[in-house]
């Protein structure tokens, strides 16, 4: 079994429309919960960070952690073609962080 | 964030052949990490240097393969030694801030092709 999972796509999204993404990871125990970005051929960049079960908020970000499901999302809402990329989630667990594949996200004029 | 530079982006390199990839931090960092992205691939963490230790390797990666340096708190060097074509990869530096490893930031990559 995979420490962090997801699903790897392509998944299509509309312009306008809102594109979720999941997770699941399988260390009970983490505590930091990190989504990536990675335009093809450039480096992963950080675009929200949560800690704490609920929703965390961050302009057309929304990531949602549910620590009992062993779950975290993503929410991009108002998709623009800009938004075209691979998504990474990383989990903060037995003291590294642990990537997912990724998800790749191609938003659809 | 952190500014991160690397040298070189890129190189192309032949079979048995050794190079060595920089990270540069624009401020002082306790922990550096080196990952690996192989083509398709998500990131593997290769190891966790640290200034004035031996480096921490991952279950997979040898010092003799990836010899890590680490000579102050705003550099580090990752040498691929006698390389394959399986080595062909995008290697990426990263850290953390004040002293807050999970939360990592990436330098730009050095993208490695093995002839």
């Amino acid at each position: 079994q995979k420490e962090v999972e997801q699903n790897s796509g392509p998944l299509s999204v509309p312009e306008g429309a809102i594109a979720s993404l999941n997770c699941t990871y399988s260390d009970r125990g983490s505590q930091s919960f990190f989504w990536y970005r990675q335009y093809s051929g450039k480096s992963p960049e950080l675009i929200m960070s949560i800690y704490s079960n609920g929703d965390k908020e961050d302009g057309r970000f929304t990531a949602q952690l549910n620590k009992a499901s062993q779950y975290v999302s993503l929410l991009i809402r108002d998709s623009q073609p800009s938004d075209s990329a691979t998504y990474l989630c990383a989990v903060y667990s037995w003291g590294k962080l642990q990537f997912g594949a990724g998800t790749q996200v191609v938003v659809t004029p | 964030s952190a500014v991160i530079s690397q040298k070189p982006s890129r190189d192309i390199c032949q079979r048995g052949t050794s190079l060595t990839i920089q990270c540069q931090v624009d401020s002082q960092v306790t922990m550096m990490f080196w990952y690996r992205q192989q083509p398709g691939q998500s990131l593997t963490l290769i190891a966790t240097a640290n200034q004035g230790s031996e480096a921490t390797y991952e279950s997979g990666f040898v010092i003799d393969k990836f010899p890590i340096s680490r000579p102050n708190l705003t550099f580090s060097t990752l040498t691929v030694s006698n390389m394959s074509p399986e080595d062909s990869s995008i290697y990426l530096c990263s850290t953390g801030l004040a002293g807050v490893q999970e939360t990592q930031y990436f330098g730009p990559g050095t993208r490695l092709l093995v002839l």
